[in-house]
């Protein structure tokens, strides 16, 4: 059974720093692009990033690029989201994604003083 | 960025009957591979989104057939026949043929 969990929400302050990872279990994680997906409060979804299953390429929505990164390790089956300078826009519940087939519960982060 | 246009934006649906949600992307999504990706999501109230069908009219494991997909090009639409209250939330188109991914603004479907 496909199984992605995410962590390392929580409160930050605008202009912090927070890492995201996502725990893959259930497939071979080194053949699959992983995404990861946001929905602010009350909200639609808004894709953020992939990677590429050897993690060569990534991609990324362009109200993200240059403060967050996308990264992975194929050996622990686990994909990371390191997020900067961190706006108050940036709060949403965040979803790791299998090739957007398979998708984890969601971890939310608030940017709030 | 291919804008995601859905229609209408919430729907009111009788159990039973059936129901058909509109996207319509700001471009074609057919693809120099062929092949056209389009997707539909369901997000029921609380829970994340889960797929249903893939490349316009593919139903994902498990989805039931009253869900079905068709269109091309830059017109594309879900159906869902004989409506079950299982059915309701929010439902989104999603391309992934041109980076950034985006989605439709999302319908939202409760039973009557």
């Amino acid at each position: 059974e496909v199984q992605l969990v995410e962590s390392g929400g929580g409160l930050v302050q605008p202009g912090g720093s927070l890492r995201l990872s996502c725990a893959a279990s259930g497939f071979t994680f080194n053949n699959y692009w992983m995404n990861w997906v946001r929905q602010a409060p009350g909200k639609g979804l808004e894709w953020v990033a992939n990677i590429k299953p050897d993690g060569s390429e990534k991609f990324y929505v362009d109200s993200v690029k240059g403060r967050f990164t996308i990264s992975r390790d194929n050996a622990k089956n686990s994909l990371f989201l390191q997020m900067n300078s961190l706006r108050a826009e940036d709060t949403a519940v965040y979803y790791c994604a299998r090739n957007l087939a398979y998708w984890g519960q969601g971890v939310l982060v608030t940017v709030s003083s | 960025d291919i804008v995601m246009t859905q229609t209408p934006l919430s729907l009111s649906v009788t159990p039973g009957q059936s129901a058909s949600i509109s996207c319509k992307p700001s471009q074609s999504l057919l693809r120099s591979d062929g092949k056209t990706y389009l997707y539909w999501c369901l997000q029921r109230p609380g829970q994340p989104p889960q797929l249903l069908i893939y490349e316009i009219s593919n139903r994902f494991s498990g989805v039931p057939d009253r869900f079905s997909g068709s269109g091309s090009g830059t017109d594309f639409t879900l159906k869902i026949s004989r409506v079950e209250a299982e059915d309701v939330g929010v439902y989104y188109c999603l391309q992934t043929t041109q980076f950034p991914y985006t989605f439709g603004q999302g319908t939202k479907v409760e039973i009557k």
